[in-house]
């Protein structure tokens, strides 16, 4: 089975430019995930979807960052305008659904760097 | 709200040496437990979770994690690492499969 599917893999921006992270998650997966990953830190969840519907967004800095993902299949993350300290690494994930016992699957992430 | 410490940020150990890091979790419902890994410049894997039955709970490549629920721990072990466990090791707790929450990562560095 193919799992989550991000592009792109890198990004470099200046501050104050706008970004845009596409994720596509494991096929039939209902619960989608977008964390943001700080160097040396652990995965922080930016928000939080089940289907097209938003579950948790309370860590997200609304003011700049949103995501949509309007069909229930895969998501779009954006920035604007961005800040030195967004650089990180976004991570999408996919769980089978949001009352399943299950693991999240991962994507390998963006790397974004604003300078 | 759950949390999740992971006392140690790096460990180095020797090759074929055992090896513990140690997971700590706090939470008000009742938990389930992961510990994913990161090799460098790759996505998080999935090391093993712990939902329910057996609290010893086994990997394929020979880790091994015991939840402790009085001690509300869930740390990780191997009797003998080898180069290619070097990565970074991030357990996790989910409230019934919701929201997952990340600790801040253990460097593990297995020197020949």
């Amino acid at each position: 089975e193919a799992g989550v599917a991000q592009s792109p893999r890198y990004k470099i921006i200046e501050k104050r430019q706008s970004v845009a992270f596409w994720c596509n998650p494991i096929s039939g997966h209902a619960t989608l995930y977008w964390y943001q990953q700080i160097l040396g830190q652990g995965p922080k969840l930016l928000i939080q979807f089940q289907n097209n519907g938003v579950v948790d967004d309370s860590q997200l800095p609304k003011d700049r960052f949103s995501a949509e993902r309007l069909k229930g299949v895969d998501s779009t993350l954006k920035i604007q305008p961005a800040k030195l300290e967004d650089s990180a690494v976004y991570l999408c994930a996919s769980s089978l659904d949001f009352y399943t016992l299950t693991e999240a699957f991962f994507g390998q992430g963006t790397r974004l760097t604003v300078v | 709200a759950q949390s999740v410490t992971q006392l140690d940020s790096q460990v180095p150990v020797f090759e074929e040496a055992p090896v513990e890091l140690r997971c700590n979790y706090s939470s008000s419902v009742s938990v389930y437990l992961f510990w994913y890994v990161q090799y460098p410049n790759q996505g998080l894997q999935l090391l093993l979770k712990y939902l329910s039955g057996s609290t010893l709970v086994e990997s394929i490549n020979g880790f091994e994690a015991e939840f402790n629920k009085s001690q509300t721990s869930f740390h990780l072990r191997k009797p003998s690492v080898h180069i290619s466990d070097t990565a970074e090791y991030f357990c996790a707790v989910s409230d019934y499969g919701q929201n997952f929450v990340f600790g801040p990562g253990t460097r593990l560095s297995v020197l020949p």
